[in-house]
């Protein structure tokens, strides 16, 4: 059965660092997602991309973060420098057309702000 | 304001028992879209069911079922003769016709089944 995958699954960084957290979606989904869940809290969304180009974001994808699909199958998620805050649990998905469909989320890579 | 409420934060029952999970949220849209997802102690989120507003028929699966009630605007799950297997953290979310390309998410009910 298809699904998302994302990698790393766990990042140490040091604060004010950059990273790039990496996911796969399902390779026939056109519609792509990231959500952060900081621990024990519930599942945030962030940000939504399709045909290129972001189609929403909520008010925590400040000028930190930017997505992008650089090949075909890729979807990335880079915070250019990391905060203590941005510590948590980041999830990939995807949809197959979008809007009210189910979306299906990866593993998740926990990302740890040192 | 919360869109989606999940006002137990943590359940414990015995094997067996039944368990309903109760999810109230809150929308101006006609046209929106309710979701329940379970996620295990491994972390990931596994969708469980989609409904959509206009359809306000229960559904059964299994174990599992859900009571969709517009009119006090809950979305409740109930799973009949729980499992070990189910103990996880269960998320209610809510997508509408306005911002339909972001999950509204529940702050979660962490459900333990005791053996």
């Amino acid at each position: 059965e298809p699904e998302v995958t994302q990698t790393p699954s766990h990042q140490v960084t040091q604060m004010g660092q950059e990273v790039i957290l990496r996911c796969v979606p399902i390779s026939n989904h056109l519609y792509f997602y990231w959500y952060r869940q900081i621990l024990g809290q519930k599942v945030e969304f962030l940000v939504s991309f399709y045909n290129n180009e972001i189609s929403e974001k909520s008010e925590i994808f400040d000028d930190q973060f930017s997505v992008e699909r650089p090949d075909g199958s890729n979807f990335t998620l880079k915070i250019r420098s990391t905060k203590l805050e941005d510590s948590a649990m980041y999830f990939c998905a995807s949809s197959e057309t979008g809007a009210y469909n189910e979306q299906f989320f990866g593993p998740g890579t926990r990302l740890t702000v040192l | 304001a919360q869109k989606v409420t999940q006002a137990q934060t943590e359940i414990s029952v015995v094997e067996k028992e039944d368990v309903t999970l109760d999810c109230v949220y809150e929308t101006r849209d006609t046209t929106y879209y309710l979701f329940w997802y379970k996620q295990p102690p491994s972390g990931e989120l596994v969708f469980l069911i989609r409904r959509n507003s206009f359809d306000e028929q229960n559904e059964i699966s299994g174990r599992y079922s859900w009571n969709f009630q517009k009119s006090t605007s809950s979305f409740n799950f109930t799973i009949t003769a729980s499992q070990v297997v189910d103990s996880a953290v269960y998320f209610c979310a809510l997508s509408e016709v306005n911002t339909g390309n972001q999950f509204y998410f529940g702050t979660g009910t962490s459900l333990t089944v005791i053996p």
